[in-house]
């Protein structure tokens, strides 16, 4: 079965400070890992993924995700912080045998401090 | 090209009532996924509906059942509402049921039972 824990659920940093929102995930067979970005009121909005190749993933908004097979780890980070970028962040996993069922953490609310 | 649509934004419901709720896919989806998002946790997986035929379920009982058009739209009926059935509830529609098909949410539904 797949499961995705996030640590951390709260993650405060300064506007252009580095951000690192940490994702691991358990899965029987290779994943497919998500990124969304949930602001106040509003849906889920994708910021990244990985399927299958390069393990660096670049997404919208100047934010990355690394794919780490041996630490099962996908942690989201930006080099520099925005005010615009405080909202809550949700790791996912899916794997071909569900289909598109998604699996998500429980959630990262982060805070941009002026 | 149009996204995900969701009807109602709010609703108002009290306990031991019933409640539909619809979903507009975005244009070329025929892939509706339905989730479940509790105040302060992630989405869960509530059930998927492909080519109008159910796709796959989460562990939700069977008063939670859905419908999908031949236009690909959705509804979800939930029956004999309970307290614990307050959420944001999201439709996501993908352009196949594949496990790297992205899913693209809508808004949301704030469903209060009382």
């Amino acid at each position: 079965a797949q499961s995705v824990t996030q640590l951390g659920s709260h993650v405060s940093v300064s506007e252009g400070a580095l951000v690192l929102l940490r994702c691991n995930y358990s899965s029987s067979v290779p994943p497919y890992l998500f990124w969304y970005v949930q602001y106040p009121n509003q849906g889920l909005q994708l910021l990244l993924k990985y399927t299958t190749g390069a393990t660096l993933v670049k997404g919208i908004n100047g934010f990355e995700a690394e794919f780490k097979k041996s630490e099962t780890s996908f942690h989201l980070t930006k080099p520099s912080a925005h005010m615009s970028d405080a909202a809550e962040y949700f790791c996912a996993v899916t794997e071909e045998t569900s289909g598109s069922r998604l699996t998500f953490g429980e959630g990262t609310q982060l805070t941009v401090n002026p | 090209e149009t996204g995900v649509t969701q009807s109602p934004t709010h609703l108002i419901k009290t306990r031991g009532q019933q409640v539909t709720l619809r979903c507009s896919s975005q244009s070329g989806h025929n892939t509706v996924s339905w989730y479940q998002q509790a105040l302060g946790q992630g989405p869960q997986f509530i059930f998927q509906y492909y080519r109008e035929e159910e796709n796959g379920r989460g562990n939700f009982p069977p008063r939670f059942s859905g419908l999908q058009f031949p236009n690909y739209s959705s509804e979800l009926n939930v029956n004999a509402l309970e307290l614990d059935d307050s959420a944001l509830y999201l439709c996501a529609s993908s352009r196949t049921s594949g496990g790297t098909d992205t899913q693209y949410f809508g808004p949301g539904t704030r469903l209060t039972v009382l």
